[in-house]
């Protein structure tokens, strides 16, 4: 199975300052057909997550331009660029390019 | 509004039986690949099953494989979950999700607890 470890595992920030995770996979996660899968959810405390960024970078319908990815091969990274309250919760980076689909085991993100 | 609405969990004994559903609704259910995900208490996301838009491409995590079983209706616009000799270790909220297309959604998730 292909692991996901992210760093950091809990990232303090202040608000409207930027934030950062990355998230490195064990095998490259670029597909046969070209495509690299992966995504990174938003988790929000008591709530189901929610589907931030597909394909390395490209964010899912209704997400603010806040939230952007980068990476290539087996490193990536989450970047929002004004952290607001709402923002606050565990973030997971998601690879799709080999079966069984794994998780990383979430970042926290709160507020100093 | 788009929905995905899970139902069927509960307490059950180890060894025993569920069937979780899950409703889809404001979007063409047909045309999607649904997965089934779970989440102990306070742990991190696991990914169970998927299934393809017409039913005939499924695919198991080795944890669940033999005892789960994911099938979808998409008359009803449901897709299901039988789970079989169920373990203590299964206990978790199991959400399904789907995306595609620029969309992505996931459920509120119901909740199995595997408890004597």
């Amino acid at each position: 199975d292909i692991v996901m470890t992210q760093t950091p595992l809990s990232s303090p920030v202040t608000l409207g300052q930027p934030a950062s995770i990355s998230c490195n996979s064990s095998q490259s996660l670029v597909h046969s057909d070209g495509n690299t899968y992966l995504s990174w959810l938003q988790q929000r405390p008591g709530q189901p997550p929610r589907l931030l960024i597909y394909k390395i970078s490209n964010r899912f319908s209704g997400v603010p331009d806040r939230f952007s990815g980068s990476g290539a091969g087996t490193d990536f990274t989450l970047k929002i660029s004004r952290v607001e309250p709402e923002d606050v919760g565990v973030y997971y980076c998601m690879q799709a390019a080999q079966f069984p689909l794994t998780f990383g085991r979430g970042t926290k993100v709160e507020i100093k | 509004e788009v929905q995905l609405v899970e139902s069927g969990g509960g307490l059950v004994q180890p060894g025993g039986s569920l069937r979780l559903s899950c409703a889809a609704s404001g979007f063409t259910f047909s045309n999607y690949w649904m997965h089934w995900v779970r989440q102990a208490p306070g742990k991190g996301l696991v990914w169970v099953s998927r299934l393809s838009s017409d039913g005939s491409n499924i695919v198991y995590a080795d944890s669940v494989k033999g005892r789960f079983t994911i099938s979808r209706d998409n008359a009803k616009n449901t897709v299901y979950l039988q789970m079989n000799s169920l373990r203590a270790e299964d206990t978790a909220v199991y959400y399904c999700a789907t995306w595609g297309w620029s969309r992505g959604y996931w459920g509120q998730g119901t909740l199995v607890t595997v408890s004597s």
